[in-house]
C-alpha cells in the first residue's frame, strides 16, 4: 500500500533558526515527490516538485532533499520566520502508465515559529 | 500563472439543504480536477477525480448520489453536497491539471478551499 509517513507530527522554534522536516514514502513506482505549505484555513501552496532524478531543489528560504533508494525526503527551512508557521505537507506522486495522477498525502508537519 | 479559485470560501446551511461549489482554473485549461476533504488536523483525502466531458470517478466509501460532480468545461467543475448533514461539515478543497502542460510533473495545482458547516 502507498503510504508517506511524515514527522515530527508537530514543531515549535523560535523566530531565525533553522529545521528539517522529515518524509518517508513506500510509494512505488514513484514519479515525484512534492513539499506543500499549508496555511490554516487555506489550499496548500506548492514549494517544490522533484523527480527522482533530483537530489535537492531550492525555493528560497525552502531547501528539499531526495533519496530515491531509501525513499526519504527532507525540507529545510532556514533563518524561519512568523508567517512559515504552517502544516507542511509530503505528497508523492506514483508512476501510472495509464495516466492515473492520484496524488499520496502525508499528515503534514504542524510547525508554529514563535517569536 | 496556475491559479485556481474557489467559491464560495465559506458557507453555513441548514441541515437538509443543497451546497454548490464551484472550482475555476483561471489562466489555464484544466482537462482533469480533483475534489478532497480535509478534517482538523487531518491530510486532504481524494473524494473523486472528473474529466472534462466525462463522469467523475468516486474513491471508495464516497457516495456519488450525495456529492454530484460536474466538469462542464475546461475551467469549471463543481461539487454539490446534496441534503447536506452536519458530518458533511469539512474543509473542501480542489485541484487542477493542466492538460496542455509540458511538464513532466504533472503538476495539480489546488484551490484555497471551502469550508462548510451544516447546522
Amino acid at each position: 500500500k502507498n503510504q508517506v509517513e511524515q514527522s515530527p507530527q508537530s514543531l515549535i522554534i523560535l523566530e531565525g533558526k533553522n529545521c528539517t522536516l522529515q518524509c518517508n514514502y513506500t510509494v512505488s513506482p514513484f514519479s515525484n515527490l512534492r513539499w506543500y505549505k499549508q496555511d490554516t484555513g487555506r489550499g496548500p501552496v506548492s514549494l517544490t516538485i522533484m523527480t527522482f532524478s533530483e537530489n535537492t531543489k531550492s525555493n528560497g528560504r525552502y531547501t528539499a532533499t531526495l533519496d530515491a533508494d531509501t525513499k526519504q525526503s527532507s525540507l529545510h527551512i532556514t533563518a524561519s520566520q512568523l508567517s512559515d508557521s504552517a502544516s507542511y505537507i509530503c505528497v508523492v506522486s506514483p508512476y501510472s502508465g495509464a495516466g492515473s495522477y492520484q496524488l499520496t498525502f502525508g499528515k503534514g508537519t504542524k510547525l508554529s515559529v514563535i517569536p | 500563472g496556475a491559479v485556481v479559485s474557489q467559491h464560495p470560501s465559506r458557507v453555513i446551511c441548514k441541515s437538509g439543504t443543497s451546497v454548490k461549489i464551484e472550482c475555476r482554473s483561471l489562466d489555464f485549461q484544466a482537462t482533469t480536477m480533483f475534489w478532497y476533504r480535509q478534517f482538523p488536523k487531518q491530510s486532504l483525502m481524494l473524494m473523486a477525480t472528473s474529466n472534462e466531458g466525462s463522469k467523475a470517478t468516486y474513491e471508495q466509501g464516497v457516495e456519488k448520489d450525495k456529492f454530484l460532480i460536474n466538469h462542464a468545461s475546461l475551467t469549471l467543475s463543481t461539487l454539490t453536497v446534496t441534503s447536506a448533514h452536519p458530518e458533511d461539515s469539512s474543509f473542501y478543497i480542489c485541484s487542477a491539471r493542466d492538460g496542455n502542460s509540458l511538464s513532466s510533473y504533472n503538476e495539480q495545482f489546488f484551490g484555497p478551499g471551502t469550508r462548510l458547516t451544516v447546522l
